[in-house]
């Protein structure tokens, strides 16, 4: 079958780093992105990954590590415009995605 | 990049209509696309997978006879929800992807609320 999971929710600090993790295990494997999403709004594309190791965008970064089915995304300097729901998804065969329950995070002041 | 549009953003209708929702791929040739909807406070579930130029793929439990699901061309898919009623009150969104290892880039979304 196919599983992926994130937790529910996460609060942060304006400013901070917070790193929100991704584990997965799907049938197949062609890459793990990453998508942000406003409440009321369509996701937007952050980051993925095909191959092991850590993939940086300015204050994005994304890992991975296929072999322990696990990804995070790493929020640096945080800004209360961050607070939104960050959704992992696998493309585990040809255009087939399989996106994950969301992390919701909310950043105080 | 890859634009995804999606319109109208929002519909109002009364329970019994049809309502019918337009995905188009601006820049690119989109082969599959996909039709999600989304809940209040949940995530994404996909509901169909739509596929130029023959029938489309929907998952369990969603009726292909009530999501009714065109893609006659290589940028448009439409979803047709036919007799509305206000538990099909939702946030529908598509989404595409261009060849190659390219994300899925999704449209703006359409808010339906029935009556």
């Amino acid at each position: 079958g196919q599983n992926i999971d994130q937790p529910t929710e996460m609060t942060a600090t304006e400013g901070a780093i917070v790193q929100i993790n991704c584990t997965y295990q799907t049938s197949g494997f062609n890459g793990l992105f990453w998508y942000q999403q406003h409440a009321g709004e369509a996701p937007t594309f952050l980051s993925y990954n095909v191959l092991d190791g850590l993939e940086e965008k300015g204050r994005f970064s994304s890992f991975l590590s296929r072999s322990k089915g696990y990804s995070y995304l790493l929020l640096k300097e945080l800004q209360m415009k961050d607070s939104a729901s960050y959704l992992c998804a696998v493309n585990n065969y040809g255009q087939n995605f399989v996106f994950g329950p969301g992390t919701r995070l909310s950043v105080l002041p | 990049g890859a634009v995804v549009s999606q319109h109208p953003s929002w519909v109002i209708c009364k329970s019994g209509t049809s309502v019918k929702i337009e995905c188009r791929s601006l820049d690119f040739q989109a082969t599959t696309m996909f039709w999600y909807r989304q809940f209040p406070k949940q995530s994404l579930m996909l509901m169909a997978t739509s596929n130029e130029g023959s029938k489309a793929t929907y998952e369990q439990g969603v009726e292909k006879d009530k999501f009714l699901i065109n893609h006659a061309s290589l940028t448009l898919s439409t979803l047709t929800v036919t007799s509305a009623h206000p538990e099909d009150s939702s946030f529908y969104i598509c989404s595409a992807r261009p060849l190659g290892n390219s994300p899925l880039h999704f449209g703006n979304g359409t808010r339906l609320t029935v009556t």
